[in-house]
């Protein structure tokens, strides 16, 4: 398996609270993803990088920002959640863009 | 705007049943089509599809692409209990590198 871990595994937090989300990645991989997925809608992209502090938005990024300061961090950031932000969140990385691979998601509680 | 639609959405069959999955798709730039496979956890890579009528196989699993209809199918001959999972759908486009995911089919595979 590729090297992707994520953290943390799960968290429940209040609305209105600052929450950071961690993909590590020891993989050397160019790309990183951050991806929700709900019931009824399937994965849904927030945000990718294509490079260290080279970020673009996918089609859900309200409400989201992203950061990567380094090759192998890619940090996602919900402001302050709200309960519509309930979700699991994977973060994915590939070296030529066509094959993704996964990390074990994180699930997200906005109470 | 553009659209990766999975059928059915769910599909029930008995051990040793032959299923085919349905991908079409209408985006503006495509590059390549992927399947994956998504158990308990994070989604499994299965194949990339780039040209047309060419199939890829893995194992009972096969797959292939129609670039003039828009779209793929993914079979799977002889099922077994561990297929059961949710298929998903993905279209790479050119543009901005994005990635668009279907809503998936869930396959139960009864014993």
């Amino acid at each position: 398996d590729a090297g992707i871990t994520q953290s943390p595994r799960h968290k429940v937090t209040e609305t209105g609270t600052p929450v950071t989300l961690r993909c590590h990645q020891t993989e050397n991989h160019r790309y990183m993803y951050w991806y929700r997925q709900d019931p009824g809608h399937g994965l849904r992209l927030i945000h990718y990088s294509y490079g260290v502090k080279d970020t673009d938005k996918g089609e859900v990024s309200d409400g989201y920002s992203v950061s990567r300061s380094k090759t192998e961090d890619f940090l996602l950031t919900l402001e302050s959640a709200t309960s519509s932000q309930t979700s699991v969140y994977f973060c994915a990385i590939s070296e030529i863009v066509n094959e993704q691979f996964f990390g074990p998601g994180t699930r997200l509680t906005v109470l | 705007e553009d659209k990766v639609v999975q059928s059915p959405l769910s599909l029930v069959v008995h051990e040793g049943d032959t299923v085919t999955l349905n991908c079409s798709y209408e985006v503006t730039n495509f590059r390549s089509l992927l399947w994956y496979k998504q158990e308990k956890k994070a989604p499994t890579f299965l194949f990339m599809l780039t040209s047309s009528g060419i199939e890829k196989k893995s194992g009972r699993l096969s797959s292939i692409l129609d670039k003039k209809e828009l779209f793929s199918i993914l079979n799977i001959t002889a099922t077994q209990t561990g297929d059961s999972a949710i298929y998903l759908c993905a279209v790479l486009m050119n543009r901005d590198d994005k990635i668009i995911f279907g809503k998936g089919t869930r396959l139960h595979i009864l014993p």
